[in-house]
């Protein structure tokens, strides 16, 4: 079955440090690929998305390109801040994210002053 | 916006006790509902897909007769834990699927239920 693998956490970054989270999947077919964000105490919320090869969905500094040689889907920010903070979870799904969504471990983020 | 709301937030219950959670989309429709549960330190894992009008679906391994779903309108879906016992006990999370394109899902924010 499909399956999402992610770097496992905590990351502990300080402010203006780059942001590297991996996230490789295992899928039949042409899955659509998610990043969701989630606060202290918040629900998930979409970070970023991408739905086909070589896609780059991007929002709020974050960076995340489709790559289906390698069935990657790394997460990435140039500079992070204190309010980045979260946990960050990658996720595929096979219809444009209206179908089930398959889930990483999720990845803790915590951004220092 | 896309908001999904879940009632409560945090629940306590006794052992053998049923508790009931709801799910609901503020200010859109949603056909379809999902339901997960989320482990401390773990991914969510769905737990079944709820359907307005019609059976929920269930993944394989969940009880569905512990878990009880039901989905009596276009914008709101009931998850009902029956009979609870303590592993039970973990963070509860819902989503509504929008019903146009991109069918994009909205999260609420869990609820979070301690069987003592």
């Amino acid at each position: 079955g499909d399956s999402v693998t992610q770097m496992e956490g905590p990351v502990t970054l300080s402010e203006e440090a780059f942001l590297t989270i991996n996230c490789t999947y295992t899928a039949t077919g042409y899955p659509s690929l998610f990043w969701y964000v989630q606060y202290p105490g918040e629900g998930l919320q979409l970070l970023l998305k991408a739905t086909k090869a070589d896609d780059k969905g991007s929002n709020k500094g974050f960076e995340a390109t489709y790559r289906k040689e390698t069935t990657s889907f790394h997460l990435e920010k140039g500079s992070v801040q204190v309010s980045d903070s979260a946990v960050y979870f990658c996720a595929l799904s096979d219809r444009g994210g209206g179908n089930k969504l398959t889930f990483g471990t999720g990845t803790q983020l915590k951004v220092e002053l | 916006g896309a908001v999904v709301s879940q009632h409560p937030s945090r629940v306590i219950c006794k052992s053998g006790t049923s508790v009931k959670i709801e799910c609901r989309s503020l200010d859109f429709q949603a056909t379809t509902m999902f339901w997960y549960r989320q482990f401390p330190k773990q991914s969510l894992m769905l737990m079944a897909t709820s359907n307005e009008g019609s059976k929920a679906t269930y993944e394989q391994g969940v009880e569905k007769d512990k878990f009880l779903i039901n989905h009596a309108s276009l914008t709101l879906s009931t998850l009902t834990v029956t009979s609870a016992h303590p592993e039970d006990s973990s963070f509860y999370i819902c989503s509504a699927r929008k019903d146009r394109v991109p069918y994009e899902q909205y999260f609420g924010p869990g609820t979070r239920l301690t069987v003592t």
